[in-house]
């Protein structure tokens, strides 16, 4: 079965650093998402991102955040300056997107962020 | 504004039979889903609602009622594997799920 897959798996990094995260989405996707879960929290929705430009961001996702899919198969998150707060497990996932499907969401296995 | 509410935790005894319940209050509705969440690992694809009324797939069986904001998810034949956090998600007229705050299962031999 295709899969979201997600590099690193983990990433340790000083406060105040900048750190990309990196996503596969399945080939023939047309929706990316990123995702975040605080250890013992919900999963929060970051981001969705549609026909190269994103489509909806959440209260999180503020001005030190930026996605991009820098050619046909990777997307990034960008977290410019890095915060405590910041750890977390981030999820990419992506979505056929098309009505025809129950659309579910695929999701890769995680970076697990720590701000030291 | 979204809010999606689970029981925080459940215990069952293996064999049995459980219900998790989910209530939502969404700004729009376009389909609900549960997801299965073992520590440390992503979410899977367990279930998908869009119209009221009972999907069964093996073990797993999902109800939802759109009226009542309501759906639950309902695990038969209890094993040890099950133990998991479940995460019942709505995604909203757009393309954006928002998720519950799981509920943890422990299956108890």
């Amino acid at each position: 079965e295709p899969e979201v897959t997600q590099t690193p798996s983990h990433q340790v990094t000083q406060m105040g650093q900048e750190v990309i995260l990196r996503c596969v989405p399945i080939s023939n996707h047309l929706y990316f998402y990123w995702y975040r879960q605080i250890l013992g929290q919900k999963v929060e929705f970051l981001v969705s991102f549609y026909n190269n430009e994103i489509s909806e961001k959440s209260e999180i996702f503020d001005d030190q955040f930026s996605v991009e899919r820098p050619d046909g198969s990777n997307f990034t998150l960008k977290i410019r300056s890095t915060k405590l707060e910041d750890s977390a497990m981030y999820f990419c996932a992506s979505s056929d997107g098309r009505e025809t499907t129950n659309e579910k969401l695929f999701f890769g296995s995680g970076t697990q962020l720590s701000v030291l | 504004g979204q809010n999606i509410d689970q029981p925080t935790e459940m215990t069952a005894t293996e064999g049995a039979i459980v219900q998790i319940n989910c209530t939502y209050q969404t700004s729009g509705f376009n389909g609900l889903f549960w997801y299965q969440q073992h520590a440390g690992e992503a979410p899977t694809f367990l279930s998908y609602n869009v119209l009221d009324g009972l999907e069964e797939k093996g073990r797993f069986s999902s109800f939802l009622s759109r009226s009542k904001g309501y759906s639950y998810l309902l695990l038969k034949e209890l094993q040890m594997k099950d133990s998991a956090s479940y995460l019942c998600a709505v995604r909203d007229y757009g393309q954006n799920f928002v998720f519950g705050p799981g509920t943890r299962l422990s299956v108890l031999p």
